[in-house]
């Protein structure tokens, strides 16, 4: 199975900042990365896929990069709707797997 | 608009089979795979497995024994069974479209999940 590891596994953060979270793969993976977001309650919402690729509808705040093992997601000014847990996942092969996810929390 | 919806009990006996079913609208399920995914309360989410229309599936090693996915094309429906089931089992289970464009694939839209308790 393909090890997915994210950090940091939480992070605090204000509102209008940068931030950044990174995702490391056990081998490489080339660009068969996704990102979701997931909100207390709520199903895990799909915010880029293929690396770098914004779903349609998710704002332009968010972006993500990389290829090969290593991979990061971007919010470059956070909002109040952006506080939630963050999980990457990989769609290399099967088992699919998802990274522990990284809560961002209000400073 | 592509909604899912799980639907099956919210409480198992340790021992017996979990059952849900994800119902799709505004989709046809005969054009994707569709997968299942399950969360244990304040934990992160694995993969269960996968099926396409044509009955092909794949499931996580992990529980490859005990799960079993099936699809009914004339309800446009797929169900999950799990075997056997312990308190390591109870979680959210979601179903999702597993959606495979240009070589890569993601999982988008998912249903609202549903919690499965594993007590007696």
């Amino acid at each position: 199975d393909i090890q997915v590891t994210q950090s940091p596994s939480s992070l605090s953060a204000s509102v209008g900042d940068r931030v950044t979270i990174t995702c490391r793969a056990s081998q490489s993976i080339t660009n068969y990365l996704n990102w979701y977001q997931q909100k207390p309650g709520k199903a895990p919402k799909l915010l880029i896929y293929a690396a770098s690729i914004l779903q349609s509808g998710v704002p332009s705040r968010f972006s993500g990069s990389g290829s090969g093992t290593d991979f990061t997601l971007t919010i470059s000014s956070l909002q109040p709707e952006d506080f939630a847990t963050y999980y990457c996942q990989q769609s290399y092969s099967t088992p699919r797997t998802f990274g522990g996810g990284t809560k961002v929390e209000i400073k | 608009q592509v909604q899912l919806q799980e639907s099956g009990p919210g409480l198992v006996k340790p021992s017996e089979t979990l059952s849900l079913t994800c119902t799709v609208s505004g989709d046809s399920i005969s054009s994707h795979y569709w997968s299942w995914i399950r969360q244990p309360p304040g934990k992160g989410l694995e993969w269960i497995g996968y099926i396409y229309y044509s009955g092909s599936t794949n499931y996580n090693p992990s529980l490859k024994s005990r799960v079993t996915i099936s699809v009914d094309t004339s309800k446009n429906q797929f169900s999950l069974k799990l075997s056997s089931v312990t308190a390591a089992d109870t979680a959210v289970y979601y179903c999702a479209r597993d959606t495979y464009t240009y070589g890569q694939n993601w999982f988008d839209p998912w249903g609202q999940g549903t919690l499965v308790t594993v007590s007696s």
